[in-house]
């Protein structure tokens, strides 16, 4: 597989469950982004991870956790989620410096439901 | 604190004819800039970039502009084509990237 693979693509879930959403990249890139994408609003940037460290947190309720293992997997953590959280969720992968020239290679994201 | 927008939600265009999606920002520490274009049911990919020491870059049918005391970064697209009718979001930044709420283009044959 290339590029960024995002599973699942389709997930709804009760406001008391637990899941977990997967991002995998197999670019060799350093760097990997969690976003979210409401309807009509600008993609928010929630995580940042620089080299399997977290470099950023947008003040993203607690409610989303992420983990980043290594540089080719990125995870975030649902639980207790909100009907408002219902949301296409984007991971990206970028390779540190050089994202100018490049930018961000994005996964086909996962949609989200809370019901 | 809304750092990237595209003022504009849509835009139509008639096929053969230019295609021109703005964005401004407003934070001065950006300095580099990138478009993106997303189809339904995928990930935005990326389309075109400039850095803050150019004022313009080509790459066949686009060319992205940017007015720096302006705070202002346009994508052209000449001539457009019916395949080009998609969501376009502007990103900018210096270590990480903010973007735009796009702007949906729709080219009519």
């Amino acid at each position: 597989e290339t590029g960024v693979t995002q599973t699942p693509r389709h997930l709804v879930m009760g406001m008391t469950n637990k899941k977990s959403l997967k991002c995998e990249q197999h670019l060799g890139h350093n760097a990997m982004y969690w976003y979210k994408q409401s309807a009509k609003k600008p993609l928010e940037l929630m995580f940042v991870y620089n080299f399997k460290e977290q470099t950023e947190n947008n003040s993203v309720p607690s409610r989303f956790s992420p983990e980043c293992p290594n540089s080719s997997h990125l995870f975030l953590h649902l639980h207790t989620l909100q009907p408002e959280d219902s949301a296409l969720y984007l991971c990206a992968s970028s390779q540190m410096p050089s994202v100018a020239n490049y930018g961000y290679t994005f996964g086909s994201g996962t949609r989200l439901t809370v019901v | 604190d809304q750092q990237v927008k595209q003022n504009s939600p849509s835009l139509s265009v008639q096929e053969g004819r230019i295609s021109i999606l703005n964005c401004d920002y407003t934070n001065s520490m950006f300095d580099y800039f990138l478009w993106y274009k997303k189809y339904p049911a995928e990930g935005p990919t990326f389309l075109i970039s400039i850095s803050s020491i150019k004022d313009k870059n080509e790459d066949g049918r686009f060319t992205v502009f940017l007015n720096k005391s302006a705070k202002h970064l346009s994508l052209h697209i000449v001539p457009s084509q019916p395949g080009d009718s998609a969501v376009y979001f502007c990103a900018a930044g210096h270590n990480d990237m903010r973007f735009g709420a796009g702007t949906r283009l729709t080219v009519k044959p």
